[in-house]
């Protein structure tokens, strides 16, 4: 089956750094997805891209969707303590169901203040 | 706007015991509903969908079922609960290929 490959798995930053963090797919992705989950709670979507080559905005938050549209990469910039939680990358199943998801398995986010 | 309701928030169980959780939708209609179970660390793990009244897809064999009695209600049940379905339950709602939301999530505990 389709696997999403996010790296880094977790990452310790001090505030006010930049982070940067990706996924890559062995198949085409018409659509990624960026969600962070925070602790106790769901996961909320952050970015959504539909496009190869897109780069969207939110906030401090920066995604673009790969050329080849096999990976991902989101970026935060000057972080804060809020960002800590677990950022999962996403994209709608390709060759079968187009109902599910695939997610990576998450990068963990911590920011020492 | 759409929201999305689940409950109980944290659920404390002895193992062989029975289960019902439950998860409304509001502000949309026809959604595909889906249960996700996420275990200590992060992954997400799909376990039933549904993309209406009465359609299940389980998607991994196990002591669980779901049903979808009403258009925008999604419940997941098993009869008797093993020390294996600790975890978060996340119930998500979107539409097909496309963004999915998430409830709040249900912490079980079965012990």
């Amino acid at each position: 089956g389709q696997q999403l490959n996010q790296s880094p798995q977790s990452m310790f930053i001090q505030e006010g750094e930049d982070v940067s963090m990706n996924c890559t797919s062995s198949s085409i992705f018409n659509t990624w997805l960026w969600y962070k989950q925070e602790p106790g709670e769901g996961p909320v979507l952050l970015i959504a891209l539909y496009k190869a080559g897109e780069l969207t905005s939110n906030g401090r938050l920066t995604a673009q969707f790969g050329i080849t549209r096999k990976d991902s990469f989101l970026n935060i910039s000057a972080s804060i303590p809020s960002d800590v939680g677990i950022y999962f990358c996403a994209g709608p199943g390709y060759g079968g169901s187009n109902y599910k998801l695939t997610f990576g398995k998450g990068t963990l986010l911590t920011v020492n203040p | 706007s759409q929201t999305i309701h689940q409950w109980p928030a944290t659920l404390v169980q002895p193992v062989g015991s029975p289960l019902s959780l439950e998860c409304t939708v509001e502000g949309t209609s026809n959604p595909n509903l889906y249960w996700y179970r996420q275990a200590a660390g992060r992954g997400l793990q799909l376990l039933f969908y549904s993309v209406g009244i009465g359609q299940i897809s389980s998607e991994v064999p196990q002591n669980l079922s779901a049903s979808r009695p009403q258009d925008r209600q999604f419940i997941l049940s098993s009869k008797k609960l093993l020390l294996s379905d600790s975890g978060f339950y996340l119930c998500a709602w979107g539409r097909q290929g496309d963004e999915q939301y998430f409830g709040p999530g249900t912490r079980l505990t079965v012990t």
